[in-house]
């Protein structure tokens, strides 16, 4: 177990619809990342947070947006759902979010769109 | 580069052999390069780091080498256990932060 928590574990909806994903970082931990997996592109570097802002952007849709709340959860939101955004959503953390870091991942949300 | 999943590049070894598992990373500037282990319906799991300052790291039956001229990193795993088998990723670190940038993934198949 990462300490890296992630909910829901699956998610089925339909396309043009708006989904929440939550993840809640290993104790201590102040950076938050999400990445995104799928079959052709492999795992994406999404967006990352520390102590609430936001630190570093990648290949992030912006359709897209997350935030990390002051508790230091975070949440990824993505919106008007198209197919091509099926796929495992991971979320990481890290202590300071600095060069040389370990990251940390949760077990994902599964995200089908129909 | 090889895709994750329908084309990811498959390792079949034998239990009790010793794994070598490539990667060829992009960026010249990488520091920190990581191992990660990825089980079915599991996240990445951290198996072993490096730093752009060394060649070669040594963990528990694994081993990472790092060749910066020709931008390779390797895995050994010695003894390779049917819980090995898994999708492996490596993974670079460049820039002040701790954004890692993946590799496509290789599948290790352990035969009993």
């Amino acid at each position: 177990d990462s300490g890296v928590t992630q909910t829901p574990k699956h998610l089925i909806t339909a396309t043009g619809q708006r989904v929440t994903l939550r993840c809640s970082p290993r104790s201590g931990d102040l950076s938050v990342y999400w990445y995104q997996q799928s079959l052709d592109q492999g795992l994406q570097f999404l967006i990352q947070y520390y102590n609430g802002e936001e630190r570093a952007k990648g290949n992030i849709l912006e359709r897209f947006s997350a935030q990390q709340f002051p508790d230091l959860h975070s949440e990824l939101n993505l919106s008007s759902l198209e197919l091509g955004d099926s796929a495992l959503y991971f979320c990481a953390s890290s202590a300071l979010g600095r060069l040389g870091e370990k990251l940390f991942f949760g077990s994902g949300t599964q995200l089908s769109v129909l | 580069g090889e895709s994750v999943g329908l084309h990811l590049p498959t390792l079949s070894v034998q239990e009790g052999d010793n794994s070598i598992i490539n990667c060829a990373y992009s960026n010249s500037a990488s520091d920190y390069f990581i191992w990660y282990k990825q089980e079915s319906g599991k996240g990445p799991q951290f198996i072993i780091d490096i730093r752009s300052n060394m060649d070669k790291r040594q963990g528990q039956r694994v081993t990472v080498l790092l060749n910066k001229t020709v931008k390779h990193l390797s895995l050994q795993i010695a003894a390779t256990q049917p819980g090995d088998s898994a999708v492996y990723f490596c993974a670079e670190n460049t820039g002040a932060n701790s954004k890692l940038t993946f590799g496509k993934g290789i599948t290790l198949s352990v035969r009993p």
